[in-house]
């Protein structure tokens, strides 16, 4: 299947510290995109990372990828408390996305 | 304004019932799609549809049925719903076929379905 599998699905660190989540999929993709989702409100994109491309950096976001690995890590630098909430990663391939079942990311002040 | 908008934002139903959920873009984005998320299981695709005469089927599609009225609106609609369609419903936009091209999917703040 092409759906991102999120490891780990649940993150608990301390304020300041980096969190780090991988996605793995299984088919050729296009580009890969992580999302996040506050508690019950709409996924809001956060960075994507085309096939061609191995990292990729926005603000405090660092993602990378590794196709031969059918792979990809997105580290978030500096944790703030604002940051809980859910991650998604989204390969696209075949015209479409789909979604991984998230990964839950609770930092504490 | 949020450039997708869904309503009802909140709705309690009964089983039988008809239920229709709205959405509606000014991205103008072709591309419009529906998801479920359930607890523990993600976002998963109910339609999508890629322009005004374009209706598909995603992974999940029995029970539901969609309409696209213009470019600018996607209604799902449950014809007798069930209580196991509670869940999250979003709409969604892509940018697929326009400038950027990317893929990138723009959601809709959700509406949260409970059929008792």
């Amino acid at each position: 299947s092409q759906q991102g599998e999120e490891d780990p699905q649940a993150l608990s660190i301390q304020e300041g510290e980096n969190a780090t989540m991988n996605c793995s999929y299984k088919t050729s993709i296009n580009n890969l995109q992580w999302y996040r989702q506050n508690s019950g409100r709409g996924l809001v994109h956060l960075i994507l990372i085309r096939s061609n491309e191995r990292e990729k950096h926005s603000g405090r976001l660092r993602v990378t990828l590794d196709t031969s690995k059918k792979s990809s890590s997105l580290l978030i630098t500096a944790s703030r408390a604002a940051d809980t909430a859910s991650y998604f990663c989204a390969p696209l391939g075949n015209n479409r996305l789909a979604f991984g079942k998230g990964n839950q990311v609770v930092v504490i002040p | 304004d949020a450039d997708v908008t869904q309503t009802p934002r909140n709705r309690i139903t009964k089983t039988g019932k008809r239920i229709m959920l709205e959405c509606s873009q000014t991205k103008g984005h072709d591309r419009m799609y529906w998801y479920r998320q359930d607890p523990g299981l993600g976002l998963r695709l109910i339609y999508y549809s890629f322009d005004v005469k374009d209706i598909n089927k995603g992974e999940i599609s029995d029970g539901y049925s969609v309409s696209r009225q213009a470019q600018a609106k996607f209604s799902l609609s449950l014809e007798s719903a069930i209580p196991n369609q509670t869940a999250l419903y979003f709409c969604a936009t892509s940018d697929f076929g326009g400038p950027a091209n990317t893929g990138e999917l723009f959601f809709g703040e959700g509406s949260r379905l409970t059929v008792l």
